[in-house]
Formats: C-alpha cells, sequence, structure tokens
C-alpha cells in the first residue's frame, strides 16, 4: 500500500538555526498538510497545501515558517530561525481529493529537537 | 467546527469487543463522524468514517445514533496491536472552502491487555 514517508526520522539542531523536515506524499495525492505534536499533547494543524499555495494555516504557522513543493514528489518544511518550543514530533499528511470525507494519509513523523 | 467527547481512557481484554463511545451533541447535519488512531512512536491512522448509517470495514465498525449525537467504534476482537489513542473528529463535508485539515481532540488511549 502506498505510504507517506518523512525524513529524517529524528532531527537535532541547534537554537536559531534552520530546518528543513522532508516528505513524500503518495503519488496522486493533491492536498498536502503538516501536523505538529509537542511531546504529550494533541496532534495540531500547522498548514495545508494545494495548488502550489497555502490553503489554510494555523495561528502557530507564523513568518519562522514556510512549505514548498520544489518538485512533483516532495513537501517540504522549513523553519527558518527554531526555537526551544519548536521541539516536537511533525508530521506530514497527504488526502487525494478535494472530496473532504476521503482520508488523510500520514506519515510516521520526523521528531525534531531544539538545543 | 462541532466538539467532540471522549473518555480519557479505556482497557480491553485481548481478543474481546471493545466499544469507544464519542459524543457529539452539537454535530450539525452535514458533519461526517471520522474515527483516527494513533499507534505508539507513529502517525495518525484513518480507521473509519460516516454520515448516518452504520459503517463496516477491514478495521472496525462504526454505529451511529439515530439521532446523531453519538456514535461509537467498535473493534470486533482487539488485538495488542490495537492498544493506540483512538481519535473521534467531525468534519464537514464540502467542496472548497476549508481544505480539511483535521482537528484532533485528546482521544481515548485504549490498553489492551493479553
Amino acid at each position: 500500500e502506498p505510504e507517506v514517508t518523512q525524513t529524517p526520522s529524528h532531527q537535532v539542531t541547534q537554537m536559531g538555526q534552520e530546518v528543513i523536515l522532508r516528505c513524500v506524499p503518495i503519488s496522486n495525492h493533491l492536498y498536502f498538510y503538516w501536523y505538529r505534536q509537542i511531546l504529550g499533547q494533541k496532534v495540531e494543524f500547522l498548514v495545508s497545501f494545494y495548488n502550489n499555495e497555502i490553503s489554510e494555516k494555523s495561528e502557530i504557522f507564523d513568518d519562522q515558517f514556510s512549505v514548498e513543493r520544489p518538485d512533483g514528489s516532495n513537501f517540504t518544511l522549513k523553519i527558518r530561525s527554531t526555537k526551544l518550543e519548536d521541539s516536537a514530533m511533525y508530521f506530514c499528511a497527504s488526502r487525494w481529493d478535494r472530496v473532504l470525507t476521503q482520508p488523510q494519509h500520514f506519515g510516521d513523523g520526523t521528531r525534531l529537537s531544539i538545543l | 467546527d462541532a466538539k467532540t467527547t471522549q473518555p480519557n481512557s479505556m482497557e480491553s481484554n485481548e481478543e474481546e469487543p471493545v466499544h469507544l463511545p464519542c459524543n457529539h451533541s452539537t454535530i450539525s447535519g452535514t458533519d461526517y463522524i471520522h474515527w483516527y488512531r494513533q499507534l505508539p512512536s507513529q502517525g495518525p491512522e484513518y480507521v473509519i468514517h460516516g454520515l448516518t448509517s452504520n459503517v463496516n470495514n477491514r478495521m472496525a465498525s462504526l454505529a451511529i445514533a439515530e439521532d446523531r449525537k453519538s456514535s461509537t467504534l467498535i473493534l470486533h476482537r482487539a488485538t495488542l496491536r490495537d492498544a493506540a489513542v483512538y481519535y473521534c473528529i467531525l468534519r464537514d463535508v464540502g467542496y472548497g472552502g476549508s481544505q480539511g485539515n483535521l482537528i484532533f481532540g485528546k482521544g481515548t488511549k485504549l490498553s489492551v491487555k493479553p
């Protein structure tokens, strides 16, 4: 069964540094998402992306965050200047169709640790 | 999005059925009921969804109350692999507008005893 893959599985970065988290969504999917989960807390929506532009974003997704689909397969989340509170699991998800009943398929996440 | 209420935790014995409840008293007529689960150290995983009628798939069954103010996810024979946090999420069906981001609550943590 097709999967969403995320790399790396664990990223350790110094505070203030830039970090790029990478995702390869399922190949024929059209809608892409990033979520994060701080240890012990709820999964939180960050941003949705469709047709090469951001569709929705949460309050968490401030100017330090950006997303890009640089080619036909990758979907990236960049944090420009990381803060300690950015430490979390980051999940990428994709969905096939604009029909909202279609399920989202999640990757297994990247654990981001900010030192 | 309408709010859902789930118990914080439940326990089950292996190979027994599990009924996971969800209350959604403010559900609107166009809200679908979705269930996802999150196994330890993994991303959320789609389980099942429905609107009004009960639904079955290879993973589970979804029983929806006639007034749609509550629903129950049924695992027919729990296995150790079913130990996870189960999330009940309402999504308004529609074309355009919101692009379908999911709003997760705290869910129900299911423990399965051998």
